[in-house]
């Protein structure tokens, strides 16, 4: 089946700082793949998405690029600031049947000034 | 932002109860979707719909039933709620289920069951 592997958090780091957090993906098809945001107390809202092998998603200066020969998408910003704070989840589309969302566990960010 | 409401926002039950969470969408959209968020585990599949009437289950399935008898709205029931259902429940929707599509999450209702 579809699985997404997040690298375990907490993550701190400075303002300023480069963020860069992994997300390694096994899917039969072609899944289209999705970085979603939670911040505290809230639910999720949509990052940033790539569809096809090669695409790069981006957004509020986030980016990650769908690797399909490594099956990776990691996420990159190149100084975050302490309003990223957040749980990041990286997650997958099934390319047929029900086009549910398979979730990786989440990352949690911290960004301390 | 999506136009989707889930009531109660928070609920406390005993275990052995029935409890129902409501998910309201103003967009039309024909999926909806029910998770379930556990620290480690991020969001897992419940049940999900596909049109009015048409429902089928996902991976945490047991324990839980589901019904939708109009396009607003999808009910999410534990018939005889545990403790081990205990969590945070999130509601989506996607405009035709695609697999390119953004799915639209709601704020979440947060269930304790003593």
């Amino acid at each position: 089946g579809n699985s997404v592997t997040q690298m375990e958090g907490p993550v701190t780091l400075s303002e300023e700082a480069f963020l860069t957090i992994n997300c390694t993906y096994t899917a039969t098809g072609y899944p289209s793949l999705f970085w979603y945001v939670q911040y505290p107390g809230e639910g999720l809202q949509l990052l940033l998405k790539a569809t096809k092998a090669d695409d790069k998603g981006s957004n509020k200066g986030f980016e990650a690029t769908y690797r399909k020969e490594t099956t990776s998408f990691h996420l990159e910003k190149g100084s975050v600031q302490v309003s990223d704070s957040a749980v990041y989840f990286c997650a997958l589309s099934e390319d047929t049947g029900r086009r549910a969302l398979t979730f990786g566990s989440g990352t949690r960010l911290q960004v301390q000034p | 932002d999506a136009g989707i409401t889930q009531s109660p926002r928070h609920k406390v039950t005993e275990t052995g109860t029935p409890v129902t969470l409501r998910c309201h969408q103003t967009e039309n959209h024909r999926y909806m979707y029910w998770y379930r968020q556990d620290p480690g585990h991020g969001l897992r599949l419940i049940h999900y719909s596909y049109g009015v009437k048409d429902t089928d289950k996902g991976e945490v399935s047991d324990g839980y039933s589901v019904s939708r008898s109009k396009t607003e709205d999808f009910l999410l029931t534990l018939e005889s709620a545990t403790s081990s259902q205990t969590s945070v429940y999130f509601c989506a929707i996607s405009e035709s289920g695609g697999r390119q599509e953004t799915q639209y999450f709601g704020p979440g209702t947060r269930l304790l069951v003593l």
